[in-house]
């Protein structure tokens, strides 16, 4: 079993959509969590951390579920430039700062 | 804002040849990584090094070696490369702060075919 699970989509949702993914990781000692975004052929770039109380970035909210092990990230009122691939991350628990990423879910959202 | 600057874009080399990539930070950052990314397999760590000359194995480190003899520069070098490794290769940096704390940040990547 991969230690971080994504759905690899693609999403395809029309402007003004909310669209949520979710993301499973295998070690319950995991502390720190994250979203990354990666445009295509791009590097990845932060998108948002994931605190246990959720939290919240404009159209953008996180949340976290440690009795289940997963994390979710919802978009409300998708733009065109939402379309992306995203990257849940999750730090190994015990590793220094290292942090395990999944392969990444794809968005594309069409007019 | 922070650069993380990897010397190449695009990298065609062939089976047996030593290849250097290298990657180039200018926020003093103490933490920096190498990683490779291939489709359906996400980002995998190859080395890591939280300090000048210090270096410390990833989760697929055979094949390759870095070098840290600056505190920006962290080097991944392919002693003899080989068609499985024809990947993109993507450098990071980040601060000393706990485990997770300190996001990434990310070179444009290198593109290294191996033929």
């Amino acid at each position: 079993r991969k230690e971080v699970e994504q759905d690899p989509g693609p999403f395809n949702v029309p402007e003004g959509a909310t669209v949520a993914f979710n993301c499973t990781y295998s070690n319950s000692a995991s502390q720190s969590f994250f979203w990354y975004r990666q445009d295509c052929r791009k590097e990845p770039k932060l998108l948002m951390s994931v605190y246990s109380s959720g939290n919240e970035d404009g159209r953008f909210t996180a949340q976290l579920n440690r009795a289940s092990q997963y994390i979710s990230l919802l978009i409300r009122d998708s733009k065109l430039s939402d379309s992306a691939t995203y990257l849940c991350v999750v730090n190994a628990a015990g590793g220094y700062n290292k942090l395990i990423f999944g392969a990444g879910t794809r968005l594309a959202v069409h007019p | 804002d922070v650069k993380v600057t990897q010397s190449s874009r695009y990298l065609v080399k062939r089976t047996g040849e030593k290849v250097f990539l290298e990657c180039v930070q200018d926020m003093d950052h103490e933490n920096m990584f190498w990683y490779r990314q291939d489709p359906g397999l996400g980002l995998r760590l190859i080395y890591f090094s939280y300090d000048v000359k210090m270096k410390e194995k990833g989760d697929i480190p055979e094949g390759y070696s870095v070098s840290r003899e600056k505190k920006e520069r962290f080097s991944l070098i392919l002693e003899s490369a080989s068609t499985n490794q024809t990947s993109m290769y993507l450098c990071a940096s980040s601060l000393p702060r706990g485990p997770g704390d300190s996001p990434l940040h990310f070179g444009n990547g290198t593109r290294l075919t191996v033929t």
